[in-house]
């Protein structure tokens, strides 16, 4: 756990604004992955990486971006084209036959 | 696409009783099968997990068992502790596939002294 960060912990958007969340991760790990999770619900699939400069849409990708430019990062962009994003956002990362490893999250807010 | 579905959303137990929670999915190929525990605001923390070629599995008082030809797998907590209340959650993964990890809706379990 303690080798997958995310930034910032509370993050508030405003209407129409564009925001970026951050994950980093020290593990070494070539899969990264990007969750939401809505108050009293389970996680769902945003976007997923498998290696570098490569990543796939998951279920609910539509209003989200990624890019996976270095193997330690894996920044969420949540645009304006999400209606409803607020929710909190976990990223997870994956290496061998390790399990998933999850970041903190960071809990996002529209004001 | 890939599903999990888990039961109950909720249970309720008494302090040293037992604890069992139930999934059910829809990849006959998945075989990779975690376990997560999380607790309020915090990040889901992997508790134990299954391969699909081991029926079942035990780490202390958690045990997880599997029946791949059901396409079942299930939590089995047991001395049940006020310490074990979060929520749970199952997940399925195939691997060489999607590769995605698909979770189930969670189990809030309440364990009162």
């Amino acid at each position: 756990d303690g080798g997958i960060t995310q930034s910032p912990k509370y993050l508030f958007r405003k209407e129409g604004q564009n925001v970026t969340l951050s994950c980093e991760q020290n593990l070494n790990h070539d899969a990264m992955y990007w969750y939401r999770q809505d108050p009293g619900q389970g996680l769902r699939l945003i976007y997923y990486s498998q290696i570098v400069n490569d990543f796939q849409k998951g279920d609910i990708a539509e209003g989200y971006s990624v890019s996976r430019e270095k193997k330690e990062s894996f920044p969420l962009t949540v645009t304006s084209a999400q209606k409803n994003p607020t929710a909190f956002y976990l990223c997870a990362s994956k290496g061998g036959g390790a399990g998933w490893f999850f970041g903190p999250g960071t809990r996002l807010t529209v004001l | 696409g890939e599903n999990v579905e888990q039961h109950p959303s909720t249970l309720s137990v008494q302090e040293g009783d037992s604890a069992v929670i139930k999934c059910t999915y829809s990849d006959s190929a998945s075989n990779y099968f975690p376990w997560y525990k999380q607790e309020l605001g915090k990040r889901p923390q992997l508790i134990i997990d299954i391969r699909s070629n081991v029926g079942e599995k035990k780490d202390q008082r958690i045990a997880v068992t599997l029946n791949k030809t059901a396409k079942h797998f299930s939590l089995h907590i047991t001395e049940t502790q006020p310490e074990d209340s979060a929520v749970y959650f199952c997940a399925a993964y195939t691997s060489g596939g999607y590769n995605k990890l698909i979770f189930g809706a969670g189990t809030r379990l309440a364990v009162h002294p």
